[in-house]
């Protein structure tokens, strides 16, 4: 079974700085995909950034930008010029890209970050 | 953001009372979900369905039911409600293609007292 961790429950930035959130993930499957979903206070899951395994590329939107460390399993998450709007809950998540029925379906989520952002 | 509506957004309910959470999607898409959260809590897969008249339980057990005889209307319901059921209930679908995203709708908060 796939697990996703996230090793900080709570991160803040000064605003306008740069944060890096981490997230490590256990699978066996070479095909899969990542993602990085935001939670604010409004409590909607909003897509922050997905990231195909098989791209070597690092996905980039915007001031948002990942670290896709294939081999060690690694997934991070960087917010440059970090803005108040950024504070919300972070979460990482995995999905297989197998073709069996459930495999494909289940999105497997880390426990969060709730990143701070201090004016 | 995705045009995926649950109702009620907030519920406050009496134990052993029934309760459905309602969630529509207005993008045509044949695959939907529920997953549910706690406060703080990363969020389990209860529920999903991969188009009318097809439903599939998630890895986390739930005494939910889910029902989908429209494609865009996929409701969850608790016969009778207990304390247990307190949480957050997400609904959310995808297109049917390989990797494509998930879209969430807001929520709804379930408070069974």
């Amino acid at each position: 079974a796939q697990t996703v961790t996230q090793s900080q429950p709570e991160m803040s930035v000064q605003e306008a700085e740069t944060v890096t959130l981490s997230c490590t993930y256990d699978t066996s499957e070479s095909d899969y995909y990542l993602f990085w979903y935001k939670q604010p206070p409004s409590r909607q899951m909003i897509l922050v950034i997905r990231q195909e395994a098989y791209k070597q590329q690092n996905a980039t939107e915007n001031r948002f930008s990942v670290n896709f460390q294939k081999a060690a399993k690694s997934f991070s998450l960087k917010i440059s010029d970090s803005q108040l709007g950024d504070a919300a809950m972070y979460f990482c998540a995995y999905r297989s890209g197998s073709m069996s029925n459930f495999g494909n379906e289940k999105l497997t989520f880390g426990t969060g970050t709730r990143l701070t952002i201090i004016p | 953001e995705a045009d995926i509506y649950q109702t009620p957004r907030y519920l406050v309910i009496g134990t052993g009372k029934k309760i459905t959470l309602e969630c529509s999607q207005t993008m045509g898409h044949d695959k939907m979900y529920w997953y549910q959260q706690d406060p703080g809590m990363e969020l389990h897969l209860i529920h999903y369905s991969y188009g009318v008249n097809s439903t599939e339980k998630g890895d986390l057990s739930s005494e939910s039911t889910v029902s989908r005889i429209r494609t865009e209307h996929f409701p969850l319901t608790l016969e009778s409600a207990r304390p247990s059921h307190t949480s957050q209930y997400l609904c959310a679908s995808r297109v049917p293609l390989p990797g494509n995203t998930i879209y969430f709708g807001e929520g709804s908060w379930l408070t069974v007292v």
